[in-house]
């Protein structure tokens, strides 16, 4: 069972307007969450991370929001740039507690596509 | 500096040999994980390293191993190749275990098995 989902494949978005993509997780013991994006033939790339003991974090323009009562977290990027084009991930970790690590739980992406 | 980095980049086997995959972290990062991913799908977590020692091991066959040498390089070693085994391998570095901070990918490696 998929314990990180990101339930739309794809998004369009106009250049300039704001992308919003999102991710649901089940797992109530995941308490740190990252989007990652990833261009073909390359390596995921690190863009944001939050804890779950904040409910957003900023970084130039992105913004990551988590609602932890509803398991849901969002990613906005403002504005949206041609660049933006690729697949951004959502994963999740749950504390480290000594019996070993989980690693980090990806969902299966979305699409993001930016058109001019 | 240099990102996380793998060798090589694309591999072509046959079902039953045995292949070695090779990373090296981000310079001063200690922990470094490995991923298996497939098309369509997003990265599975297959091993974690921290200090030469695993950490932790995801849902794969014990076929899948791995170690970390004390530069804190890492190889992924996988025998008897089955064709579901063709997958992008991605290597990912992290300054500490846990949630010290993010996991930092390399570029991958491509290995298919026919």
């Amino acid at each position: 069972d998929q314990q990180v989902k990101q339930n739309s494949p794809s998004l369009s978005v106009q250049e300039g307007r704001i992308s919003i993509l999102n991710c649901d997780y089940t797992n109530s013991m995941f308490d740190y969450f990252l989007w990652y994006k990833k261009y073909p033939a390359e390596g995921p790339t690190f863009l944001i991370s939050i804890s779950s003991i904040k409910d957003k974090n900023e970084d130039g323009r992105f913004t990551v929001f988590l609602n932890k009562s509803a398991k849901h977290l969002s990613l906005h990027i403002v504005p949206s740039q041609p660049g933006d084009s690729a697949v951004y991930f959502c994963a999740a970790s749950a504390p480290y507690s000594g019996g070993g690590a989980d690693g980090l739980t990806f969902g299966k992406g979305t699409h993001l596509i930016i058109q001019p | 500096d240099a990102g996380v980095t793998q060798s090589p980049t694309h591999l072509i086997k046959t079902r039953g040999q045995q292949v070695t995959l090779r990373c090296s972290p981000i310079s001063g990062h200690k922990s470094v994980s490995w991923y298996q991913q497939v098309l369509g799908q997003g990265p599975q977590f297959i091993f974690q390293y921290y200090e030469k020692e695993e950490r932790g091991r995801g849902n794969f066959p014990d076929r899948f191993s791995a170690r970390q040498f004390p530069n804190y390089s890492s190889e992924l070693n996988v025998n008897a190749l089955l064709l579901g085994d063709s997958a992008l391998y991605l290597c990912a570095s992290s300054l500490l275990l846990g949630q010290g901070g993010p996991q930092y990918f390399g570029p991958g490696t491509r290995l298919l098995v026919l």
